[in-house]
């Protein structure tokens, strides 16, 4: 089943922050998160295990609540080039089979 | 190291046609995964793969086959091909649970 990703679509203007959140029905061993621009294939951001850790990556972070069944990723001081589409996929069952939402479009204007 | 590496980028089928697309990887992952991109949908889970002769039905495996005779190679089957298989198809690997998956470019494909 395919984790529940919120907002679809979000514009920022440079310098901004964003959260993007994925929410699963079932109980979660992962959360990938990936953005993908136009044309090109996704690529990778983060991977969060199920303890409740938060982890960084240049400005984007995200945490884990595990006990929610529940991601975010946080953008923060948002530059042009992170503009895209950032999907985040859950793995339920440890064995790499891993389900996407549908995404999160996101603009970053001048 | 070339990475996950998928063939053709682009094809155009006719209706009832069969084809196969080819992934292969060369950083000796286990895992191995074919999904589907379309507007508005996200990336769908087609089949999967955890390891040799082992495979296992995604989200939307209909109208699909796959088979896994080696580590390096996940190649996808479409037996007849049809309109609603017109799509952007990537292959995905990685080594363990918990670790990263790299994408292939990708296959555009598109069924008339």
């Amino acid at each position: 089943q395919q984790p529940v990703q919120s907002p679809q679509a979000v514009i920022l203007r440079e310098g901004e922050d964003a959260v993007i959140n994925c929410s699963s029905s079932k109980a979660l061993y992962s959360v990938h998160w990936y953005r993908q621009k136009h044309g090109e294939a996704p690529v990778f951001l983060m991977i969060l295990l199920k303890g409740g850790e938060q982890k960084g990556h240049e400005k984007i972070s995200a945490s884990f609540n595990e006990k929610k069944q529940q991601s975010s990723l946080y953008l923060t001081a948002s530059q042009l080039s992170y503009s895209g589409t950032y999907f985040c996929g859950t793995d339920t069952g440890g064995y790499q089979k891993v389900t996407f939402g549908i995404g999160t479009k996101l603009q970053v204007i001048p | 190291n070339a990475g996950v590496t998928q063939t053709p980028k682009f094809q155009v089928l006719k209706t009832g046609q069969s084809m196969t697309l080819q992934c292969a990887q060369d950083m000796n992952h286990e895992y191995m995964s074919w999904y589907r991109q379309d507007p508005g949908m996200g990336l769908r889970l087609i089949h999967y793969s955890v390891g040799a002769g082992i495979t296992d039905q995604g989200e939307v495996p209909n109208g699909y086959n796959v088979s896994r005779s080696t580590t390096e190679d996940f190649p996808l089957r479409l037996l007849s091909a049809a309109p609603s298989q017109t799509s952007v198809y990537f292959c995905a690997s990685s080594y363990t649970p918990g670790q990263p998956q790299h994408f292939g470019d990708g296959t555009r494909l598109s069924i008339l």
